[in-house]
């Protein structure tokens, strides 16, 4: 089985200031990962992935995450930050193969951009 | 293209009251289809999710159902709403998708999610 830990509820920035956001995950078996990004009372919508091969991943909006095996995180992060941005981040692992590909969710991270 | 639609966008239902929440997908076929819960700080709960028409499979046993008339279908039920149903209901399809090169393709699926049902019970 797989589980996803986002130890931050809410992350505060100025606007231009980079930010991370942290993940770490844990799994017997080979997994996908996978930041999403929810604006208010929206759905989900992938930011980015990280299949296989380089471990630095970037996605939209300026976004990047980087894939850590011995420390098993999938950090995001943005070098600059908009006012724009604040929403709700979550990170999320998929097991290889499977007829269902659950996709297992972490708490989620608000992401406060102040200007 | 594929498009999920979600309806309604909000309700309000009395304790006691039934439920149905109506997910549609367009633009593909046999697609996978799930249904999450998220509560306030509680992350995205996986709820049901079915392979085809006719067949569901519960995550969570509780007070909801969920059914699959038809393959583009999914609706999520309940006889009788709990407080503890209120939340932001998300359903999902999901599409295959191929990366890496060719000596070493790599089959992995992307979840997309609706707009999401806002339900209020009170």
């Amino acid at each position: 089985a797989q589980s996803v830990t986002q130890l931050d509820s809410q992350v505060p920035v100025f606007e231009e200031a980079p930010v991370e956001l942290r993940c770490n995950y844990s799994s017997s078996v080979s997994v996908y990962l996978f930041w999403y990004v929810q604006y208010p009372n929206q759905g989900l919508q992938l930011l980015l992935k990280y299949l296989s091969g380089s471990t630095l991943v970037k996605g939209i909006n300026g976004f990047e995450a980087e894939f850590n095996k011995s420390q098993t995180s999938f950090h995001l992060r943005k070098p600059s930050v908009h006012i724009s941005d604040t929403a709700e981040y979550f990170c999320a692992v998929s097991a290889y193969g499977g007829a269902t590909n659950k996709l297992i969710f972490g708490t989620g991270t608000l992401l406060a951009v102040q200007p | 293209s594929q498009t999920i639609h979600q309806w309604p966008a909000t309700l309000v239902q009395p304790v006691g009251s039934p439920l149905s929440l109506e997910c549609t997908v367009e633009g593909t076929s046999n697609p996978n289809l799930y249904w999450y819960r998220q509560a306030a700080g509680r992350g995205l709960q996986l709820l049901f999710y079915s392979v085809g028409i006719g067949q569901i499979s519960s995550e969570v046993p509780q007070n909801l159902s969920a059914s699959r008339p038809q393959d583009r279908q999914f609706i999520l039920s309940s006889k009788k709403l709990l407080l503890s149903d209120s939340g932001f209901y998300l359903c999902a399809w999901r599409r295959p998708a191929l990366a890496g090169g060719p000596l070493k393709p790599i089959l992995f699926y992307e979840q997309y999610f609706g707009p999401g049902t806002r339900l209020t019970v009170t």
